[in-house]
């Protein structure tokens, strides 16, 4: 079946260097991706999207890129803090108006002081 | 903006009673809810969508007459597990999805989550 899946579960990075979140997805058919962050026992929190008519987008210290020919979404943090340690998901949606979200199954980002 | 909420925001209670949790929208109307379960180093799984006014839509292996959801309002919705059991202790997140402009219209802004524990 369909899935959205990340190449690595957890990821440690020093402190001020740059990060790079990988996801790959199956469903050529997906035109929504989101990243979300999760700290410990909140719930997520909406950090970028990109629709599939882009391959690139920044936000703050954040940008995500996708790449459609190998289906693959990758969410890069730029002078990476404490604050950014957590657990990152990409979700996709299967088409404009089908309002499910398929989440990955998240990595674990550990900044090292 | 686009602010959710939820209550509580943890809860324990014994085995075979019925718990209610609350999601709301508090900045923006949320035609369209969800309601996810999330077992400790898993990724988030829908359960229900929820649209006000109307019946909820469960995910398949979902059991609707367990898990009953009521969204009342285009702020409110609602999340009762009934006679809940130790397996159902999970982490409980909603999200609604802001419907305000076609820009939005795509994105789902979470609650900060339940965490449920059945004795």
């Amino acid at each position: 079946g369909e899935s959205v899946g990340l190449h690595l579960p957890t990821l440690s990075v020093q402190e001020g260097d740059n990060s790079i979140i990988n996801c790959a997805y199956s469903n050529s058919a997906s035109d929504y991706f989101i990243w979300y962050k999760q700290e410990s026992g909140k719930g997520p929190q909406f950090i970028i999207d990109i629709r599939s008519n882009m391959d690139k987008r920044q936000g703050q210290r954040v940008t995500v890129l996708l790449n459609k020919t190998v289906k693959h979404l990758s969410l890069q943090i730029a002078a990476t803090q404490p604050g950014d340690s957590a657990v990152y998901f990409c979700a996709e949606k299967m088409s404009f108006g089908n309002e499910k979200l398929t989440f990955g199954t998240g990595t674990r980002l550990t900044i090292i002081p | 903006g686009a602010v959710v909420s939820q209550h509580p925001s943890w809860v324990i209670c014994k085995s075979g009673t019925s718990v209610k949790i609350e999601c709301r929208s508090l900045d923006f109307q949320a035609t369209t809810m969800f309601w996810y379960r999330q077992f400790p180093k898993q990724s988030l799984m829908l359960m229900a969508t929820s649209n006000e006014g109307s019946k909820a839509t469960y995910e398949q292996g979902v059991e609707k007459d367990k898990f009953l959801i009521n969204h009342a309002s285009l702020t409110l919705s609602t999340l009762t597990v009934t006679s809940a059991h130790p397996e159902d202790s999970s982490f409980y997140i909603c999200s609604a999805r802001d419907g305000r402009g076609f820009g939005l219209s795509d994105t789902q802004y979470f609650g900060p989550g339940t965490r449920l524990t059945v004795l």
